[in-house]
């Protein structure tokens, strides 16, 4: 298995909401991240975690929860987002969080906050 | 702090024509190097990366790109164009002091028929 799966692929939430994306990948990496898209633009990174831990975190504001619950799957919780949220949520992993390993990126999910 | 700076937001090339697109990085370290693409309402796929072996790297799809410290670039090519090449390309920098990937902003390659 090489590919990193991420469910769901659309969500539309309303600013009240509760929402979680999840990502999977079986390819025994330790290193996983979450990146925030918008149109036309580069990936931002969000989160790192590295062996479970969380690592790095870009001054995230805290509506956006990340958990780690194995070396497998990557959460990221959805409170009270605003619209300027909506964008394509992108989970990535690498073998670890070293700069020269490439990081596998999973399909993404667009989320619409209302 | 290392950067990379992708020359020219959109190149449009005709299909069976070179493609080069630019990449220029900044590090005070020796980089790591990537190049990604996207296509529509999809995630990024590595195309190839340049860890400080071979200068000419190969990837998939037929790209290839060279690491000139020199010039400090590392552009990518492709000799001939195929329509379904029409995507995002993203340059892209770690190592150092950072484990981060550092993103360009990208570029639009377009293939006409």
């Amino acid at each position: 298995d090489t590919e990193v799966t991420q469910t769901p692929k659309h969500l539309v939430m309303g600013m009240t909401n509760k929402k979680s994306l999840k990502c999977e990948q079986h390819m025994g990496h330790r290193a996983m991240y979450w990146y925030k898209q918008k149109a036309k633009k580069p990936p931002e990174l969000m989160f790192v975690y590295s062996y479970e831990k969380l690592s790095i975190n870009e001054s995230v504001p805290s509506r956006f929860s990340p958990e780690c619950p194995n070396s497998s799957l990557l959460n990221l919780h959805l409170h009270a987002l605003q619209p300027e949220d909506s964008a394509l949520y992108l989970c990535a992993s690498s073998q670890a969080q070293e700069g020269s390993y490439g990081y596998t990126f999973g399909s993404g999910t667009r989320l619409t906050v209302v | 702090a290392q950067s990379v700076t992708q020359l020219g937001s959109h190149v449009s090339v005709s299909e069976g024509a070179l493609v080069l697109l630019r990449c220029n990085y900044s590090s005070s370290v020796p980089p790591y190097l990537f190049w990604y693409v996207q296509y529509p309402n999809q995630g990024l796929q590595l195309l190839l990366k340049y860890t400080s072996a071979a200068t000419l790297v190969k990837g998939i799809n037929g790209f290839e790109a060279e690491f000139k410290k020199s010039e400090t670039s590392f552009h990518l090519t492709k000799p001939s164009a195929h329509m379904s090449d029409a995507a995002e390309y993203f340059c892209a920098v770690s190592g150092g002091n950072t484990d981060k990937l550092i993103f360009g902003t990208g570029t639009r390659l377009q293939v006409f028929p």
